[in-house]
């Protein structure tokens, strides 16, 4: 499985924008980029996904490196409630679609008011 | 509509007991899958089912474990003979056939005494 890099945590203050990088070196071409978040006591939750081209829905940014050897997860906005662990995940194209995920330690994200 | 849910929420067992988890999914989802968390960690997949089969239980550490999705729908991962470190937070996902995004239940905290 393909292995992804982030930092353990990263801290950041309420109505500012936050970067949370990711690094894929040994991403392969067919590798889509996912994030997932986890509340405290909660389920993780989908956040985004992209493949080559930077993506944008209504949680968050995902802006995707040229080599694709990286990437980043923008929250334009942080609120309180964005305080979570951030998994960075690849996950490889398959015909039949639903496969596991693989999850790393993650990044927690702490937003102080 | 009604998300993922799970059952128990809370499960204390004394070791070498059995005990089984439930899984509802969303309803129409094809999918289901089975991970586990222990404290700190990032989620560690378990098993996933495609219709009423299991497609990958590659992640299933032993013959303790077991799932079982009859009719394609509800699932029931069972733990034989439980020990003390199969203690975890156990989460259940479901998807669409595509998968592309998983929704996860709150989970089930198994605490094995």
């Amino acid at each position: 499985d393909a292995k992804t890099t982030q930092p353990n945590s990263m801290e950041s203050n309420e109505e500012e924008p936050v970067h949370l990088p990711c690094n894929h070196s040994t991403i392969s071409g067919t590798d889509y980029i996912h994030w997932y978040r986890q509340l405290p006591s909660q389920g993780p939750e989908y956040v985004i996904h992209g493949l080559t081209s930077n993506v944008n829905n209504r949680m968050a940014s995902l802006a995707i490196a040229e080599d694709r050897k990286s990437s980043t997860l923008i929250l334009h906005r942080a609120t309180l409630r964005d305080a979570a662990v951030y998994y960075c995940i690849l996950r490889p194209y398959t015909i039949q679609g639903a496969q596991k995920l693989v999850f790393g330690q993650g990044t927690r994200l702490t937003i102080n008011p | 509509g009604a998300g993922v849910s799970q059952t128990p929420s809370n499960k204390v067992t004394e070791k070498g007991k059995y005990v089984e988890l439930r899984c509802d999914p969303i309803s129409g989802h094809t999918a289901l899958y089975w991970y586990r968390q222990s404290l700190g960690q990032g989620p560690e997949f378990l098993i996933y089912f495609q219709g009423t089969g299991a497609a990958d239980d590659s992640g299933l550490p032993n013959d303790r474990f077991f799932a079982v999705r009859p009719e394609g729908s509800v699932s029931t991962l069972k733990i034989q003979r439980t020990e003390r470190g199969d203690s975890a937070v156990y989460l259940c996902a479901s998807s669409s056939q595509q998968g592309y995004e998983q929704y996860f239940g709150p989970g089930t905290r198994l605490t094995v005494t």
